[in-house]
């Protein structure tokens, strides 16, 4: 399978505790995004890289995540000191030139 | 990014055409429309997107209206795996989507 992949697929936490998500792009893509989805919503954007240069993030992004992608191939999302409003599914998508294609998701839920 | 309006649902009954639409009537010249679709559970899927001109791939068709602020997005023969929210949306380039919360489409036997 050459499509975007995520690890883990489901995470149940407790609050307080660290996690991290790892997002494999397409191999050829050299951009990469992070978005999370909450129940009855549509994907909201987090951020975007361009290779290994973290080009934007939104201000969703609170100072407990940081998201990484050391060598322009795979990416990590890590949340310090979860919540419960953190619970959600994390989206990763790749792209070239236009279309994005998007990972399974991890959905993550906060006890 | 512009903003799109789209119906919260629609039905469609299985093997006819699809017609889903989207109005964008803020769009800018430099803007592409684009759709994507979202099964439940399941991470979101790009169909097709255009600039100007309409579009058909191996998924469905997109017809943009000439002054380019409506489209619409057509499912040739819906089947029953085709019920999902349909997401249209209006970016300049290859840059961050900005979803809104699409039409659910149900496809019924």
């Amino acid at each position: 399978d050459t499509g975007v992949s995520q690890n883990p697929r489901h995470k149940i936490t407790k609050r307080g505790q660290n996690v991290t998500f790892r997002c494999d792009p397409i191999s050829e893509h050299n951009r990469l995004y992070w978005y999370r989805q909450t129940l009855g919503q549509g994907p909201e954007f987090l951020t975007y890289f361009q290779n290994e240069a973290q080009l934007e993030k939104s201000r969703l992004l609170s100072d407990r995540f940081s998201a990484e992608r050391p060598k322009g191939s795979f990416s990590t999302l890590e949340i310090q000191r979860t919540e419960q409003g953190d619970s959600a599914m994390y989206l990763c998508a790749s792209s070239s030139v236009r279309e994005q294609y998007f990972g399974p998701g991890t959905r993550l839920t906060v006890t | 990014d512009a903003k799109t309006t789209q119906p919260t649902s629609m039905d469609c009954a299985e093997g006819r055409a699809a017609n889903l639409p989207c109005n964008h009537s803020t769009i800018s010249g430099n803007e592409y429309v684009y759709w994507y679709r979202q099964i439940h559970s399941q991470g979101p899927q790009y169909i097709i997107h255009g600039l100007k001109n309409n579009e058909t791939n191996e998924m469905a068709s997109l017809i943009i209206t000439e002054d380019r602020k409506s489209s619409t997005l057509i499912l040739p023969h819906a089947t029953l795996r085709d019920t999902a929210v349909y997401y249209c949306i209006v970016r300049p380039s290859n840059y961050k989507l900005t979803f809104g919360k699409g039409t659910l489409l149900t496809v019924n036997p």
